[in-house]
């Protein structure tokens, strides 16, 4: 079946640090990709997707780019914050008929140290 | 906009008794999606309507969770003779329905089976 992987539990960087969190997919179609982030107390908050390869999502510093060769939309960006402490989502979807769930990796927890 | 609402935020019941969680979408979006979350599993889909139908009811535990969604306002989850291992937070989310709509999470009803 479908299903993606985060290859990192967790991440802890200092602020001004560059971020990677890796994203790998699994699918039999072609599926969009997305990524969501979650702060504690609050449910997933979209952050951006992709739908096609080569395409670019960003959002507030944040990108990744839809490689559909290596089956990867690796999160990234340059500089981070102690407020971009947060779980991160990757996440592919279908739009096929009526079926448009997501299938979510396991998340990555970021902590940023000032 | 008050966004996805569900309530209540917590929710505490002894083993074998009934749990109701609510859900109130944006209003608008003809899509509705329940999830499970748990650190050991993550974000597990439960169940989907669109435009207050059933259409995917696939992750459901099909002896003790029901979830319906009587008029457009309003959706509900209930499990019956909930088990400790009922314990999560259980979230709701919207979209338009349309496209790559994106979803809408609510923060979600914590529940604790003790």
């Amino acid at each position: 079946g479908d299903s993606v992987t985060q290859t990192e539990g967790q991440v802890a960087l200092s602020e001004e640090d560059f971020l990677t969190i890796h994203c790998n997919y699994s699918a039999s179609g072609y599926p969009a990709l997305f990524w969501y982030v979650q702060y504690p107390g609050e449910g997933p908050q979209f952050l951006f997707r992709a739908s096609r390869d080569k395409e670019k999502g960003s959002s507030r510093g944040f990108e990744a780019t839809y490689n559909k060769e290596a089956t990867s939309f690796h999160l990234q960006k340059a500089s981070v914050q102690e407020s971009d402490s947060a779980v991160y989502y990757c996440a592919l979807r279908y739009n096929v008929g009526d079926n448009s769930k997501l299938i979510w990796g396991l998340g990555t927890s970021l902590v940023v140290n000032p | 906009n008050a966004g996805v609402i569900q309530t209540p935020r917590h929710k505490v019941t002894g083993k074998g008794q009934e749990a109701t969680l609510w859900c109130e979408p944006i209003s608008g979006h003809s899509a509705v999606f329940w999830y499970r979350q748990t650190i050991v599993q993550g974000l597990e889909f439960l169940t989907y309507f669109r435009n207050q139908a059933p259409i995917d009811d696939s992750g459901m535990p099909k002896e003790r969770f029901s979830a319906q969604m009587p008029n457009q306002s309003h959706s509900t989850l209930k499990i019956q003779s909930t088990q400790p291992q009922d314990s999560a937070v259980y979230l709701c989310a919207s979209s338009p329905g349309t496209g790559w709509s994106d979803y809408t999470f609510g923060s979600g009803t914590r529940l604790l089976v003790i």
